[in-house]
């Protein structure tokens, strides 16, 4: 089962341009995180977010995470072409599992 | 580097053999592990959840008799697709738990079922 949705489900952007993408959840969390994946391939951890925590910065990227609304965000500033891929939030439940997001895929027009 | 392994990291078969992976912790042991399974521009689906030393706990819709899983150690636990079919085809991805915050994923492995 999945514990939420993502949107939009693609994006397409500019190179430069700031990208965001949103995450709704389900039940309570103790943390919310964020990954990457490219085409093919296995994931990377981009930041973990805790449930006492509303904002979080990693280099280019912005998470923040809003608890009374179950949901959070994950802003990319000054995108580049290595950015291209496809993005899941996770979130945690009880007995320690990690349930994904939908995803959000994103291309960065050259 | 990599704290979790699979292997193999591709595998095709014939329809109707039974494959195995392999999923180990490298640096760390793991009494549990999780098996994910991830069809083409589709997200991760939690299959299953392995314990060392228990059986494993299988989510709604997940065959258990279909995907064996094995945790026989603290350091290995095994996913196996028995007569495997086409639609069986997809990405498998396991991780090892460590801790609440802390929880790795292995580079996954693709079957694809001829």
């Amino acid at each position: 089962s999945q514990q939420g949705e993502e949107d939009p489900q693609a994006l397409s952007i500019q190179e430069g341009e700031n990208a965001t993408m949103n995450c709704s959840y389900k039940t309570s969390i103790n943390n919310l995180q964020w990954y990457r994946q490219n085409s093919g391939r296995g994931l990377v951890h981009l930041i973990l977010i805790r449930s006492n925590e509303r904002e979080k910065h990693s280099g280019r990227l912005r998470v923040t995470l809003d608890t009374s609304k179950k949901s959070s965000s994950l802003l990319i500033t000054a995108s580049r072409a290595a950015d291209t891929a496809s993005y899941f939030c996770a979130t945690d439940t009880s007995a320690s599992k990690i349930i994904f997001g939908s995803g959000t895929r994103l291309s960065i027009r050259p | 580097g990599a704290v979790v392994s699979q292997h193999p990291s591709r595998v095709i078969c014939k329809s109707g053999t039974s494959v195995k992976i392999e999923c180990r912790s490298l640096d760390f042991q793991a009494t549990t592990m999780f098996w994910y399974r991830q069809f083409p521009k589709q997200s991760l689906m939690l299959m299953a959840t392995s314990n060392e030393g228990s059986k494993a706990t299988y989510e709604q819709g997940v065959e258990k008799d279909k995907f064996l899983i094995n945790h026989a150690s603290l350091t290995l636990s095994t996913l196996t697709v028995t007569s495997a079919h086409p639609e069986d085809s997809s990405f498998y991805i396991c991780s090892a738990f460590l801790s609440t915050d802390t929880q790795y994923f292995g580079p996954g492995t693709r079957l694809t079922v001829l």
